[in-house]
């Protein structure tokens, strides 16, 4: 039982590229979460999935889209990488709609140049 | 505007004595509390959480403390231990909501 797990755990890309963080959980949780880390600002909700089929946007969505690929994946993918987006992401997940207590990822480390 | 502030960014305790963090909120609409744990490299990891009916919740070391009235909530971890040297997340979550709501964070360094 792996939880939630996150790929790539570290990338480099220069400013205009895209790229696509992967997410994956096997708890057979109904809600997802894609959350950013920047020093001083604790965690800041990106977009959130409450069940398969649905994405909605949390606090800082602008620059990136979700998708929910089946009940287990949920990826964020940043079409135009912008330097304002180097951060740590980290996904989440939570049993179901009312859940409060949510289970993190690693987390993916991101430099955009 | 920060609806969850954690105003001291680090602490400082000796093994063995009590390490005690802060939080406050400005949202009377939260009724759910919780703390989250992060050693460097990894994801934030569950500690505690309290209901907005209660106003302490305890487990093993960990107690947590909430104030409605004055919109603040503390940790306490007794007897601290180096192992509990981590960054601590607050998070506070509406009623009625799956979304939560972080502070900043505090640094806890425990010096054996």
């Amino acid at each position: 039982n792996a939880g939630v797990t996150q790929t790539p755990k570290f990338q480099v890309l220069k400013t205009g590229q895209s790229m696509t963080l992967q997410c994956a959980q096997d708890m057979n949780h109904n809600s997802m979460y894609w959350y950013r880390q920047d020093p001083g600002m604790g965690l800041r909700l990106i977009y959130y999935s409450a069940s398969e089929g649905t994405t909605d946007k949390g606090e800082v969505p602008n620059g990136y889209n979700v998708s929910r690929l089946n009940k287990r994946e949920f990826s964020l993918r940043l079409e135009s990488a912008a330097p304002s987006q180097t951060s740590v992401y980290f996904c989440a997940s939570s049993p179901m709609e009312g859940t409060k207590t949510q289970y993190f990822g690693p987390g993916t480390r991101l430099l955009v140049l | 505007d920060q609806q969850v502030k954690q105003n001291s960014p680090s602490l400082s305790v000796q093994e063995g004595r009590i390490s005690i963090l802060n939080c406050d909120y400005t949202n009377s609409m939260f009724d759910y509390f919780l703390w989250y744990k992060k050693y460097p490299a990894e994801g934030p990891t569950f500690l505690i959480s309290i209901s907005s009916i209660k106003d302490k919740n305890e487990d093993g070391r960990f107690t947590v403390f909430l104030n409605k009235s004055a919109k603040h909530l503390s940790l306490h971890i007794v007897p601290s231990q180096p192992g509990d040297s981590a960054v601590y997340f607050c998070a506070a979550s509406l009623h009625g909501g799956d979304k939560l709501v972080f502070g900043a964070g505090t640094i806890l360094r425990v010096k054996s």
